[in-house]
């Protein structure tokens, strides 16, 4: 099993460009979860997936939107890329129907925004 | 929602000396609490989970409290080795499949 995978690793962008942000799990999984992180800051949610084709803002979702293409796949995208939005971006994924639900955590996108 | 402090912000220690880092909650009601580790440049490594129904886990030298009625958590690490320095993460949420609230984490040296 891979786990959650992400791509790209790391991306930079001018400010006004757009990207999409590609996750995918192979746990069958039904939450998925996109956070970023920033020095001192901590990891912040930006949107999270319940279940397939189910979506829902997290604590700074301004600027980006997501798609959960299928139960395997959750994407975010950068519609008009921000100075404000140079971070590093984590996907993570878990089962909320077991008993013990560990969420398990992508390797990151590091994107800088110029 | 659930507000995670963790405190040290930093903390250096000799090889061989046990460690104990803090972590507290605001919600009591609180679902799941784990901790993870972060290597520079990496991704979060799940370390251990602790449900609301239990006091403890523990899984090598590593073992976790939870105490919902003063709202916190506690991870000790017994003697410490330089292999464990890394940033340590405490997360809660407040109910089945909802996404963690993070602390800032504990940057830890473990110095030879």
């Amino acid at each position: 099993n891979a786990g959650v995978t992400q791509t790209p690793k790391f991306q930079v962008l001018k400010t006004g460009q757009s990207m999409t942000l590609q996750c995918a799990q192979d746990m069958n999984h039904n939450s998925m979860y996109w956070y970023r992180q920033d020095p001192g800051m901590g990891l912040r949610l930006i949107y999270y997936s319940a279940s397939e084709g189910t979506t829902d803002k997290g604590e700074v979702p301004n600027g980006y939107n997501v798609s959960r293409l299928n139960k395997r796949e959750f994407s975010l995208r950068l519609e008009s890329a921000a100075p404000s939005q140079t971070s590093v971006y984590f996907c993570a994924s878990s089962d909320s129907r077991a008993r013990i639900q560990t969420q398990y955590f992508g390797p990151g996108t590091r994107l800088l925004v110029l | 929602k659930q507000e995670v402090t963790q405190i040290p912000a930093a903390l250096s220690v000799p090889e061989g000396e046990n460690l104990v880092l803090n972590c507290s909650f605001t919600d009591s009601a609180i679902y799941n609490l784990q901790w993870f580790r972060q290597d520079p440049g990496k991704g979060l490594t799940s370390l251990l989970l602790i449900q609301s129904s239990q006091r403890e886990q523990t899984s090598g030298r590593l073992n976790a409290s939870l105490d919902k009625s003063s709202g916190r958590s506690t991870l000790y690490i017994a003697a410490s080795q330089p292999g464990d320095s890394a940033t340590y993460l405490c997360a809660g949420n407040s109910n089945s499949g909802y996404a963690l609230n993070f602390g800032k984490g504990t940057s830890l040296l473990v110095t030879p």
